[in-house]
């Protein structure tokens, strides 16, 4: 099975703020990586596909970064709707999928 | 606009088994580009996926939980479903259903809004 690890396990920062999380797989996925939000009581919602490509619809403050086995997820300047739990999902062995642990990120 | 929405009972004794349906409307579950899944959350924890089906039936599931789960679609109501056997409290989770794109980048790109199933005697 495919390992997926995230750090930090939770982030405080405040609006404005340039946030990168990192996500590293047990072994090389390419770029079968996949980031989400989520929101209390939500379903995660897809904001990066294939490492690097801008879900229709999210903010492009949301970017990804990888390949390989280090993967990256920043938001550029953080907005007040920013603050919830991202998650990254590996679809390297799609349908077999497996998630971070999530990354909690707060309002300083 | 796809929608998948999740339903079955909402409180499931130990032992027994927790079984799931999820209703897709706006798309047909038919489509060769998609496995449909099944995910689960327990509460104030992450993400772990149960399995996944493809319209013709097959089915892919977590290793962890393969001796327990099944899996089925049909087609005919664009419906899929969970069974899941020999329940515990360990199995108390928000259950969500999802599309993966099997083709193309493979994402989830649909969920349902998630239904809490508890298990308790």
């Amino acid at each position: 099975d495919i390992q997926m690890t995230q750090s930090p396990s939770s982030l405080s920062a405040s609006v404005g703020d340039r946030v990168t999380i990192t996500c590293r797989a047990s072994q090389s996925i390419s770029s079968y990586l996949n980031w989400y939000q989520q929101k209390p009581g939500k379903a995660p919602k897809l904001l990066i596909y294939a490492a690097s490509s801008l879900q229709s619809g999210v903010p492009s403050r949301f970017s990804g970064s990888g390949s390989g086995t280090d993967f990256t997820l920043t938001i550029s300047s953080l907005q007040p709707e920013d603050f919830a739990t991202y998650y990254c999902q590996q679809s390297y062995s799609t349908p077999g999928i497996t998630f971070g642990q999530g990354t909690r990120l707060e309002i300083k | 606009q796809l929608q998948l929405q999740e339903s079955g009972p909402g409180l499931v004794k130990p032992s027994e088994t927790l079984s799931l349906t999820c209703t897709v409307s706006g798309g047909s579950i038919s489509s060769s580009s998609y496995y449909w899944g099944w995910i689960r959350q327990p509460p104030g924890k992450g993400l772990e996926w149960i399995g996944s089906i493809y319209y013709s039936g097959s089915t892919y599931y977590n290793p962890s939980l393969k001796s327990r789960v099944t899996i089925s679609v049909d087609t005919s109501k664009n419906q899929f479903s969970l069974k899941l056997s020999s329940v515990t409290a360990a199995d108390t989770a928000v259950y969500y259903c999802a599309r993966h794109a099997a083709a193309g980048p493979a994402r989830t790109d649909y969920w349902g809004q998630g239904t809490l199933v508890t298990v308790s005697s």
